[in-house]
């Protein structure tokens, strides 16, 4: 049975940075795409971007200057780093595993979740 | 970007009813496109992916359909445990993996 399990800071400042972690537990940690999703309050589910097991990464454009996701094959983890950090960044976040048939970028779909963590940003 | 858009953005219904979700791509995306529920509170989970494909352990009560730039969600009978937000996500091209923007199922 695969889990992942999430953890990091939950109340920051504007202008830090977020720093969550997802550690993934059963299953193999090859062959998928590690992906962050979060939804601010009222909101919907917005994509943040994923991380294969080599380390290659896809973020949404909206996010790119200021996101970092990174993958520690050793200890089948990945981590998400989210900088300059306004009130608008203030959502639960969640990781998640991206599977997909093609082994390629398409058809992928988000077949497990870890818990989601609410981040709030507030001077 | 491919814009994800759903109709309706909010339906009240009845223990019961058929309930039919529309989700438009803005391009075609084949039939790359998934479906997750989401309840308050917990994380999303995976419901239909490839538009029609039923993840493991899904009800058959639900199902999807369509291809290119229109595709439907349907819960045959309505379940307590239904009422959620639902949200539909393509998967055709990335970055972004774009969602629509929510359907929100509430008891009648």
């Amino acid at each position: 049975q695969v889990q992942l399990q999430q953890w990091g800071a939950g109340l920051l400042k504007p202008s830090e940075t977020l720093s969550q972690t997802c550690a993934v537990y059963g299953g193999s940690f090859s062959d998928y795409y590690w992906s962050w999703i979060r939804q601010p309050p009222g909101k919907g589910l917005e994509w943040i971007g994923e991380v294969n097991h080599n380390g290659a990464t896809n973020y949404n454009p909206s996010l790119k200057s200021r996101v970092t996701i990174s993958v520690d094959t050793s200890k089948n983890q990945f981590s998400l780093k989210l900088r300059s950090l306004t009130a608008a960044d203030t959502a639960v976040y969640y990781c998640a595993r991206g599977r997909g048939a093609r082994g390629d970028l398409i058809g992928v779909y988000l077949d497990y979740w870890g818990q989601g963590t609410l981040v709030t940003v507030s001077s | 970007d491919i814009q994800m858009t759903q109709s309706p953005s909010s339906l009240s219904a009845s223990i019961g009813d058929r309930v039919t979700i529309t989700c438009r791509a803005s391009q075609t995306i084949s039939t790359y496109l998934n479906w997750y529920q989401h309840e308050p509170g917990k994380a999303p989970k995976l419901l239909i992916y490839a538009a029609s494909i039923l993840q493991s352990g899904v009800p058959s009560r639900f199902s999807g359909g369509g291809s290119g730039t229109a595709f439907t969600l349907t819960i045959s009978s309505l379940q307590p445990g239904d009422f959620a937000t639902y949200y539909c996500q393509q998967s055709y091209s990335a970055p972004p993996r774009t969602f629509g923007q929510g359907t929100k199922v509430e008891i009648k």
